[in-house]
């Protein structure tokens, strides 16, 4: 059984770097493309961007000046970093694995809420 | 971008009846080269993540009950639970993977 768990702090100062790491538990990290989507409290969702491996990433236009994913196969980690935060930012970010056959997302992490707040 | 719209935004279902939520995108996400439609289904319980339902609009994930059905083509979408179980209470969400930015419906309410 795969499980994602998504870490970080928790509060981030507005106009600093909002960091963020999936740990991935069971299975293969390298045979998959892995996202990450965030939910503001109370609203709907937003896809962020993914990654695969091979160095191929892709992201959310409205975000691709901010965001960089990357990962680490030996920690079998994905980590997502989100620069000039703003409140706007205030989410609960997910890690998500992208499913076999499209881009639809058939794996979660529990999520990790980051406020953005001085 | 693809605007996804649901409707209604809430929706009270007695047990055992039938809940139909529907879909629209802005524009087609049936691909002619594959004639598949770039849409999945998600529930969401409180205080959980995201859960797929179905993808592909119809293929129903591993796992994900009978009673849960995805429905139609190009611009007009909808996902049927047949008879409604108490464990059914969630928010639903579309998403098409069509193009990029992958977008999300405003999810949809529903309750008992």
């Amino acid at each position: 059984q795969v499980l994602l768990q998504e870490s970080g702090p928790g509060l981030v100062k507005p106009s600093e770097t909002l960091s963020l790491t999936c740990d991935v538990f069971g299975g293969s990290i390298i045979s998959h493309y892995w996202s990450w989507i965030r939910q503001p409290p109370g609203k709907g969702l937003e896809w962020i961007g993914y990654m695969y491996f091979s160095g191929t990433t892709n992201y959310n236009p409205s975000l691709k000046s901010r965001v960089t994913i990357s990962g680490d196969r030996s920690k079998k980690q994905v980590s997502l970093k989100v620069t000039s935060v703003t409140a706007a930012d205030t989410a609960v970010y997910y890690c998500a694995r992208v499913g076999a056959t499209g881009w639809y997302f058939d794996l979660w992490g529990r999520g990790t809420l980051v406020s953005v707040s001085s | 971008d693809i605007v996804m719209t649901q409707s209604p935004d809430s929706l009270a279902v007695s047990l055992g009846e039938r809940a139909t939520i529907n879909c629209k995108s802005s524009q087609s996400i049936l691909y002619g080269s594959d004639n598949n439609n770039y849409l999945a289904w998600y529930q969401q319980k409180p205080g959980q993540p995201p859960n797929l339902l179905i993808y592909w609009a119809s293929t129903r994930e591993s796992g994900v009950p009978d009673r849960f059905s995805g429905s139609g083509s190009g611009t007009d979408f909808t996902l049927t639970i047949s008879s409604l179980q108490a464990e059914d209470v969630a928010v639903y969400f579309c998403q098409q993977y069509y193009s990029n930015p992958y977008s999300f419906g405003q999810g949809t309410k529903l309750e008992i």
